[in-house]
């Protein structure tokens, strides 16, 4: 069945060090995929999605490109700050016509000391 | 904004003890789910509901049941809570209609503790 596999943390950075978390992915068809962000004490949001091969979804700094030929969609920011600290999770899509159910990786914990 | 809500943030409860997890989102959508999340495992889909009155298993529904009466309500049921049930709960919906269906919203969480 379609799969999700993060890099595994946790995974501690200086400020304004450059971030990439490495995630990749198996499925059937042609899914979208996801990166949520869970802060401290709260539920997960969207931070960037992409639909198709090649599309490059970005938000708050963060970037993430949609490569079909190795199956991934790393996460990476240029600059980190401590209030990024948070689990990050990559997801992808398991489409059917009444909407998709997400299949997320295990987490990366993030940590940025100032 | 969209607004997932559940109805503890933290609960404690005995082995053997009936429990619900209350979830109620605002923006009137037709999807909600049910996860698990542990360390190292990320979120697990326990049950997910398309609409009123449905409701489809997800990959781990062994000892959850769920209860969609309303659209805007999803419960989750531990019929008889066991110790390996301790973990935290999400609950997520979204909505097909609005052109965006894999985007989903989360709640805050319950953090459930069974003794």
């Amino acid at each position: 069945g379609d799969s999700v596999t993060q890099m595994e943390g946790p995974v501690t950075l200086s400020e304004e060090a450059f971030l990439t978390i490495n995630c990749t992915y198996t499925a059937t068809g042609y899914p979208s995929l996801f990166w949520y962000v869970q802060y401290p004490g709260e539920g997960l949001q969207l931070l960037l999605k992409a639909t198709k091969a090649d599309d490059k979804g970005s938000n708050k700094g963060f970037e993430a490109t949609y490569r079909k030929e190795t199956t991934s969609f790393h996460l990476e920011k240029g600059s980190v700050q401590v209030s990024d600290s948070a689990v990050y999770f990559c997801a992808l899509s398991d489409w059917n016509n009444q909407g998709g159910k997400l299949i997320f990786g295990q987490g990366t914990e993030l940590s940025v000391k100032p | 904004d969209v607004k997932v809500t559940q109805s503890s943030r933290y609960l404690v409860k005995r082995t053997g003890e009936k429990v619900f997890l209350e979830c109620v989102q605002d923006m009137d959508h037709e999807n909600m789910f049910w996860y698990r999340q542990d360390p190292g495992l990320g979120l697990r889909l326990i049950y997910f509901s398309y609409d009123v009155k449905m409701k489809e298993k997800g990959d781990i529904p062994e000892g959850y049941s769920v209860s969609r009466e309303k659209k805007e309500r999803f419960s989750l049921i531990l019929e008889s809570a066991s110790t390996n049930q301790t973990s935290m709960y999400l609950c997520a919906s979204s909505s097909p209609a609005s052109g965006r269906p894999n985007e989903q919203y989360f709640g805050p969480g319950t953090r459930l503790t069974v003794t």
